[in-house]
């Protein structure tokens, strides 16, 4: 069974820009989670879909937003880029990603530099 | 409000010796933890996790960790370690009501082993 994949791997931006990740959950899989990892603030949850809808949010400005659709597959889009949004944007699966013994599963990852 | 320590940002080990890494979590309620490890410019693997039962768990590459409620701890442990064990670890705990899809991450433990 495939992974959980995210294009693209590496991209630059400068500031003001915005950008739109794209993550392709495991087949089956219906709970698609994104973190934002920075060396200062760690790993950070962003938000959840989960059957098209946003089910979850973390503590982001509202610049940061995402979509699900009907294959499950998800996108991030970032507005308005900082120079702080520079991150590796993880992407995480998981069959409904309520009951603990659903292990999420997570991407390679997004690098995201901004000029 | 669920939240993770992990005390040691790096921990030198030489080859073939034992390691632990610690970590420790702050919860009201019941929660699940997990380890995961990320090697070097790739997405995070899950190495183990506790749901309940027995509380020593055994996951993969040799890696055990033991869960103490009354320590609130569930510190990661190999009795020898590899050069290739070398990454970074991560613990992690569920968000409010078990959500494996928002998890909490501590800030990582980078295991640096040397031959």
């Amino acid at each position: 069974k495939a992974g959980v994949t995210q294009t693209p791997r590496y991209l630059i931006k400068t500031r003001g820009q915005q950008v739109t990740l794209s993550c392709s959950p495991i087949s089956g899989h219906r709970s698609v989670s994104w973190y934002q990892q920075t060396p200062g603030q760690g790993l950070q949850f962003l938000f959840e879909y989960f059957s098209e809808t946003q089910r979850n949010k973390g503590n982001f400005p509202g610049r940061f937003s995402g979509r699900q659709f009907s294959n499950s597959r998800s996108e991030m889009n970032v507005s308005t880029l900082e120079l702080g949004d520079s991150a590796l944007y993880l992407c995480a699966s998981s069959s409904t990603g309520t009951r603990g013994t659903d292990t999420q599963y997570f991407g390679p990852g997004t690098r995201l530099t901004v000029l | 409000a669920q939240s993770v320590t992990q005390l040691d940002s790096q921990v030198p080990v030489f080859e073939e010796a034992p390691v632990e890494l610690r970590c420790n979590y702050s919860s009201s309620v019941s929660v699940y933890l997990f380890w995961y490890v990320q090697y070097p410019n790739q997405g995070l693997q899950l190495l183990l996790k506790y749901l309940s039962g027995s509380t020593l768990v055994k996951g993969i590459n040799g890696f055990e960790a033991e869960f103490n409620k009354s320590q609130t701890s569930f510190h990661l442990r190999k009795p020898s370690v590899h050069i290739s064990d070398t990454a970074e670890y991560f613990c992690a705990v569920s968000g409010p009501g078990g959500a494996t899809n928002k998890l909490i991450f501590g800030t990582g433990t980078l295991l640096a082993v040397q031959p």
